[in-house]
């Protein structure tokens, strides 16, 4: 079965660094890849995703993701910081068949710090 | 982009009534639709998979008669929380499946159960 982590519950970040929100993921076969985004009260929000091609995904709002074979990694990063970033962070899986579930990593709330 | 919308945003309930959520896809067709419940800080909860024209799939430990899914027509899904107690209370979100790959989701549904 499928399976996604995100090892930090929380990433604080000063506004203008550049910043990365990890992620790994373990499923048979080659993997779907997905970053959502949550702000309070909101349902998710689609950042961008990997499906095959360039390993370098370019999504909304200037963030960008990794894919990374060998270590089953798909961060999220972004060069430089600004405060509306602030919010829960979902990485996510699913597989190419026809059970197409998505999966969700638990979260990592991002803050950046005026 | 393909927008998603539930209905009601927030639904506050007594004990042993039944609560009906409703989640349309406003400018596509949607064959697949998801439900998924949120507690407080922590992730999306896959509870099942809504099919037009068939029965929903739940997933492990989610009790089918309990939370009743029809999925009517190709924009339209509902979810019935049946006799519903303060446990049940939570954010249900739902998202519909656009094209092979993505999902779009719902801005979600906070129900309470008093």
């Amino acid at each position: 079965a499928q399976s996604v982590a995100q090892p930090e519950d929380q990433v604080n970040v000063a506004e203008g660094n550049p910043l990365t929100v990890k992620c790994t993921y373990s499923v048979s076969g080659n993997p779907y890849l997905f970053w959502y985004v949550q702000y309070p009260n909101r349902g998710l929000q689609f950042l961008l995703k990997y499906i095959t091609g360039d390993n370098l995904v370019k999504g909304s709002y200037g963030f960008e993701a990794e894919f990374n074979k060998s270590q089953t990694s798909f961060h999220l990063k972004k060069p430089s910081a600004l405060v509306s970033d602030s919010a829960l962070y979902f990485c996510a899986v699913s597989r190419p068949t026809r059970d197409d579930k998505i999966i969700f990593g638990k979260g990592t709330r991002l803050h950046i710090l005026p | 982009g393909a927008v998603v919308s539930q209905h009601p945003s927030r639904v506050i309930c007594k004990s042993g009534t039944s609560v009906k959520i409703e989640c349309r896809s406003l400018d596509f067709q949607a064959t697949t639709m998801f439900w998924y419940r949120q507690f407080p800080k922590q992730s999306l909860m896959l509870m099942a998979t809504s099919n037009e024209g068939s029965k929903a799939t739940y997933e492990q430990g989610v009790e089918k008669d309990k939370f009743l899914i029809n999925h009517a027509s190709l924009t339209l899904s509902t979810l019935t929380v049946t006799s519903a107690h303060p446990e049940d209370s939570s954010f249900y979100i739902c998202s519909a499946r656009a094209g092979l790959y993505e999902q779009y989701f719902g801005p979600g549904t906070r129900l309470t159960v008093t």
